[in-house]
């Protein structure tokens, strides 16, 4: 079974500095995973994916995320946060079977800016 | 660009009350999702539909039941509305596993409150 873990429900940064947000899987085979972030009021939108190709994969609006499997983890960076990017964030792992595509979420990490 | 739409953004039904939450993808999607989204849970899979007329549990299918009549359609059923069952609920929808595109693509949601 997967499992997602993100640590912090709640992110404050000021608007230039560094963005980071945390996530840690466990899952018993190979895993893709996934950033999605929420805008007030929407549904997910896709920010990146880690698919078994480069560890280092670069998303929509700035940020990237690094696959590390020796830490189990799939930390989110953005190295100047923009007031826009105010948002939840949800780190996912897929189950893979037959049927489908199954996503395990993380909590989520609600991210504030500060002007 | 994909387009994963819901029949309604917000709902208020009281107790014990059938509801209907309808979800209609325009991709030609082969699998769909609902899920429940709470806050510090981040978003459990209710069920998920890899084909039409087929359906599959997720993690918390307790109190649910799904429709998939046509390719394009899935329905969520609450068959007897709780208050427990007061929630955001989000449909997804992606290629199937073997076409190689993992991402999924969520609707706006629907905020149900159950009275």
């Amino acid at each position: 079974a997967q499992s997602v873990t993100q640590l912090g429900s709640h992110v404050s940064v000021s608007e230039g500095a560094l963005v980071l947000l945390r996530c840690n899987y466990s899952s018993s085979v190979p895993p893709y995973l996934f950033w999605y972030v929420q805008y007030p009021n929407q549904g997910l939108q896709l920010l990146l994916k880690y698919t078994s190709a480069a560890t280092l994969v670069k998303g929509i609006n700035g940020f990237e995320a690094e696959f590390k499997k020796s830490e189990t983890s799939f930390h989110l960076t953005k190295p100047s946060a923009h007031m826009s990017d105010a948002a939840e964030y949800f780190c996912a792992v897929s189950a893979f079977k037959a049927a489908g595509n199954k996503l395990t979420f993380g909590g989520g990490t609600r991210v504030l800016v500060k002007p | 660009d994909v387009k994963v739409t819901q029949s309604s953004r917000y709902l208020v039904k009281r107790t014990g009350e059938k509801v209907f939450l309808e979800c209609v993808q325009d991709m030609d999607h082969e699998n769909m999702f609902w899920y429940r989204q709470d806050p510090g849970l981040g978003l459990r899979l209710i069920y998920f539909s890899y084909d039409v007329k087929m359906k599959e549990k997720g993690d918390i299918p307790e109190g649910y039941s799904v429709s998939r009549e046509k390719k394009e359609r899935f329905s969520l059923i609450l068959e007897s509305a709780s208050t427990n069952q007061t929630s955001m609920y989000l449909c997804a929808s992606s290629l199937k596993l073997l076409q190689g595109d993992y991402e999924q693509y969520f609707g706006p949601g629907t905020r149900l409150t159950v009275t």
